[in-house]
C-alpha cells in the first residue's frame, strides 16, 4: 500500500536553480521523512519533520508540512550537479513500526 | 565505524534455489527492516522487526522469510516460492520504530538466472 506520492516523477534543472518536490499522503502521520538515493546505492536520511511542525531547514534544504492538506514539499536551493539523485518521502503513520515510502522524484541537475 | 552492512553486494540465484541475504548493524538499534526496490520504483516493505525474536510481515512478505536471533543481525531468505525475486534489496535499522530515522545499508542486487 502506497501512502506517499511524489510529484513530479522527474525533474531536470540547471545548476544554481532551485528544485521543489512535493509529497502527498492519505492517512494521519506522526512524522514525514525525506530520503535521498544515489543510483544503485542505499538511501540517506535528509530530514524529519514531525506532525506538529510546519517548516524545517537543514543547510540548503527546506521542508514544509501541511497536515490539513496532507502534503509536504522539499526545496533544494542553489542546486549542484552532486544533488542529482532520487528523492523519496516516507511517512510514519500511527503507532506502527513501519515507514511507508513514495515512488520518488528523480532529480537531474545539469552542470 | 558505526553503520549497517549488507552482503553480498551482488547475488545470482538459479531457479528453485533459496538464497540468504545478510544484514548486520552495530548501531545498537532495536528495529530492523527489509525492503525491496524494483527499477524506477519506491521501496516496498518485506519484513520488519522491532525487537529480538519478534518480526512482522510487511506488504510483500510472500516468498520471503526472516529471523531475528540477535539484535545486530536480521538475515533475509528469498525462497523458491518467490516467483519474481530479481530486485534490489535494502536493509535498514532505526532506534525503535517509525518515529525514528532509518539508516540504510548499501543494498544487495539479486538476479535470477
Amino acid at each position: 500500500s502506497q501512502q506517499g506520492e511524489e510529484d513530479p516523477q522527474a525533474l531536470s534543472i540547471q545548476e544554481g536553480e532551485n528544485a521543489t518536490m512535493n509529497c502527498s499522503y492519505k492517512t494521519s502521520i506522526n512524522n514525514l521523512q525525506w530520503y535521498r538515493q544515489n543510483s544503485g546505492r542505499g538511501l540517506v536520511h535528509l530530514i524529519l519533520i514531525r506532525s506538529n511542525e510546519r517548516e524545517k531547514h537543514s543547510g540548503r534544504l527546506r521542508v514544509t508540512l501541511d497536515t490539513s492538506k496532507k502534503s509536504s514539499s522539499l526545496l533544494i536551493t542553489a542546486s549542484r550537479a552532486a544533488d542529482t539523485a532520487s528523492y523519496f518521502c516516507a511517512t510514519g503513520p500511527g503507532n506502527t513500526g513501519k515507514l511507508i515510502f513514495g515512488q520518488g522524484t528523480t532529480l537531474q541537475v545539469k552542470p | 565505524d558505526g553503520g549497517i552492512t549488507q552482503s553480498p553486494k551482488y547475488l545470482f540465484r538459479k531457479e528453485g534455489q533459496n538464497v540468504t541475504l545478510s544484514c548486520e548493524q552495530n548501531l545498537n538499534h532495536d528495529a530492523m527492516y527489509w525492503y525491496r526496490q524494483d527499477p524506477g520504483q519506491g521501496l516496498r516493505l518485506i519484513y520488519y522487526s522491532q525487537i529480538v525474536n519478534d518480526f512482522q510481515k510487511g506488504d510483500i512478505a510472500e516468498g520471503y522469510s526472516v529471523s531475528r536471533e540477535k539484535k545486530e543481525s536480521f538475515p533475509l531468505t528469498v525462497t523458491s516460492a518467490q516467483k519474481n525475486p530479481t530486485a534490489f534489496y535494502l536493509c535498514a535499522s532505526s532506534i525503535q520504530g517509525a518515529r525514528d530515522t532509518q539508516y540504510f545499508g548499501p543494498g544487495t542486487r539479486l538476479t535470477v538466472l
